[in-house]
Order: structure tokens, then sequence, then C-alpha cells
């Protein structure tokens, strides 16, 4: 069965330091999301992206953030100088339709951010 | 502002009982509601996806159910097995993207 993959599984950097996130969403999904969950709270939206455009950003997608599809399999989040609260699992989805009510979306196991 | 909620938090039950998981949500013009699956430090595995338009969708032990005017929807797991053990998780979906998670219900089924 298809599935999001996501790579590495876990991600140790310095604050300050820039990281790339990647993600491989399910071929024939054509919207992608990332998600994040800090240890102990909710899962939070970051980031919708279709048509190699960004279609919808949460408060938290501050400039730090960026998010890329580089070619036809990949789709990437940037944190160019990672902070302490920025620790936390970050997830990538995909939906192969887009827009409630038919957007099921799919999940990737995660990366785990630790940021020291 | 549009909230999830999810209670109990925590449940403890033995094997072969059937159980029920609340979702509220504070916005009832809601698109759809999807409920997940988290195991320890891993992802999240979609379950049921019911749209705005369905009161219930069911998969194998799974039933969810979604009233609208509530505000609620409920996952009901028959016959609960050690295997069910997980994080449960409800995500409403609005004319957005995006998905707005409750805080999860932890459950734990012993033999």
């Amino acid at each position: 069965e298809p599935e999001v993959t996501q790579t590495p599984s876990h991600q140790v950097t310095q604050m300050g330091q820039e990281v790339i996130l990647r993600c491989v969403p399910i071929s024939n999904h054509l919207y992608f999301y990332w998600y994040r969950q800090i240890l102990g709270q909710k899962v939070e939206f970051l980031v919708s992206f279709y048509n190699n455009e960004i279609s919808e950003k949460s408060e938290i997608f501050d400039d730090q953030f960026s998010v890329e599809r580089p070619d036809g399999s990949n789709f990437t989040l940037k944190i160019r100088s990672t902070k302490l609260e920025d620790s936390a699992m970050y997830f990538c989805a995909s939906s192969e339709l887009g827009g409630a009510p038919y957007n099921e979306q799919f999940f990737g196991p995660g990366t785990r951010l630790t940021v020291l | 502002k549009q909230e999830v909620t999810q209670i109990p938090a925590a449940l403890s039950v033995p094997e072969g009982e059937n159980l029920v998981l609340n979702c509220s949500f504070t916005d009832s013009a809601i698109y759809n509601l999807q409920w997940f699956r988290q195991d320890p430090g891993k992802g999240l595995t979609s379950l049921l996806l019911i749209q705005s338009s369905q009161r219930e969708q069911t998969s194998g032990r799974l039933n969810a159910s979604l009233d609208k005017s509530s505000g609620r929807s409920t996952l009901y797991i028959a016959a609960s097995q050690p295997g069910d053990s997980a994080t449960y998780l409800c995500a409403a979906s609005y004319n957005t993207d995006k998905l707005i998670f409750g805080t999860g219900t932890r459950l734990q089924v012993f033999p």
C-alpha cells in the first residue's frame, strides 16, 4: 500500500543551524502538508502546498520556515535558523484531492527534530 | 475560535470490551472529521473520514459517527484487543486545507 515516507527519522542540530526535513508523498497525490507536534501537545498545522505554491500557512510558519518541491517526488521543509522551541516531531502529509470535505490526508512517520 | 477536544484523555479497559471515544468541536460548520491512530513515537494512521453529509462510517470493528448539530463525533471500537492500544486522535476540517486536531485519547487494552 502506498505510503508517505520521511527522512531522517531523527535529526539533532545546534541552535541557529539550518535543517531540511524531507518527505516523499504518495505518488499520485497533488496536495502536501507539514504539521508538527511538540511533546505532549496537539498536532499543529504549519503549511499546505499545491501546484508549487503555498496555499495556506499558520502563524507558526514565519520567515524562518520555507517549503519546496525540488523535483517530482520530494517535498521539503527548511528551517533557516533553528530555535530551542522548534524541537518537535514534524509530520508530512499528502492528499489526492484538495479542499474539504474530500481531502483525506495521509501522514508519514515523522521526523523528530531536537535542537540543542 | 475553532477548537477540538477529546474526552477522556486516557482509558484503560479489559480485552473484549466495546468502547466509545468522544470528540467535540466548537464550530458546527465542519466539512469533515478524520480519526487517526498514533502509536508511541510513530506517525498518524488514518482510520476513518466522515464527510459532513454523512452520519457515520464503518471499517471493520470501527464505527465513527458525526453529529454536526451537537458538535460531536464518536469512535466506537467493538470487541477491543490489546493491539488496539494506541492514542486516538480526531481532527476537524473546515473550508480550508488544515486539520484541527484534538489532544487525543490514550487507550490501553489489557489481556
